[in-house]
């Protein structure tokens, strides 16, 4: 099955700089990622996502890039704000697997100084 | 849009009880929902899979006669926690998927927190 890898598990910036979060994949039949913010007793919420037939997206200040032949995608949050604050989980999908499940990696808690 | 709602949200019961979990879409109808559970500073732990109108499908290692899952209309499914005992304890979330072309994205319930003492 797909095994998903997600770095780093804790990531501290100072309010304004960049964060970059990466995840690998394991099964190059894998076209869907999406990456989900969840905050502390909260639901994930998807915050952006990017299919295999597209190298990069971005939304305001979220982007995030897919290299398949390295089997890798990363999010990049600009201009962090201390709301920004939070774990964040991507995810992999494999098309036919049986109903499209998703794998997680194992989060990235984000924290945002002021 | 796509939203989902989970109940109850919290659930502290006596070891032996049985308890049901709902989770519905409310703006859109979904063929499929997913059962999943997180322990603390841990990540999402896909239990199952539920079909409406067929069987769920079952991760490796999760007991489907401890896990009822029944996904018996397009906006709802259910998970009852059978004879639940401590170690059961943890976050379960539902999430539902919009029927459409390719893969779309799952929308995640508020989650419900099972306390079991």
């Amino acid at each position: 099955g797909e095994n998903v890898e997600q770095h780093p598990s804790t990531l501290s910036v100072q309010e304004g700089d960049s964060a970059v979060i990466k995840c690998t994949y394991s099964d190059s039949a894998s076209n869907y990622f999406p990456w989900y913010k969840q905050e502390l007793g909260k639901r994930p919420q998807l915050i952006i996502d990017i299919r295999s037939n597209v190298g990069e997206k971005k939304d305001q200040r979220i982007a995030v890039t897919l290299n398949k032949t390295a089997k890798h995608f990363s999010l990049h949050i600009t201009e962090t704000q201390p709301e920004d604050s939070a774990v964040y989980f991507c995810a992999a999908s494999i098309p036919g697997s049986g109903y499209s499940t998703l794998t997680f990696g194992k989060g990235t808690m984000l924290l945002v100084s002021p | 849009g796509a939203v989902v709602s989970q109940h109850p949200s919290w659930v502290i019961c006596k070891s032996g009880t049985s308890v049901k979990i709902e989770c519905r879409s409310l703006d859109f109808q979904a063929t499929t929902m997913f059962w999943y559970r997180q322990f603390p500073k841990q990540s999402l732990m896909l239990m199952a899979t539920s079909n409406e109108g067929s069987k769920a499908t079952y991760e490796q290692g999760v007991e489907k006669d401890k896990f009822l899952i029944n996904h018996a209309s397009l906006t709802l499914s259910t998970l009852t926690v059978t004879s639940a005992h401590p170690e059961d304890s943890s976050f379960y979330i539902c999430s539902a998927r919009v029927v459409g072309l390719g893969t779309q994205p799952q929308h995640f319930g508020d989650g419900t927190r099972l306390s079991i003492l």
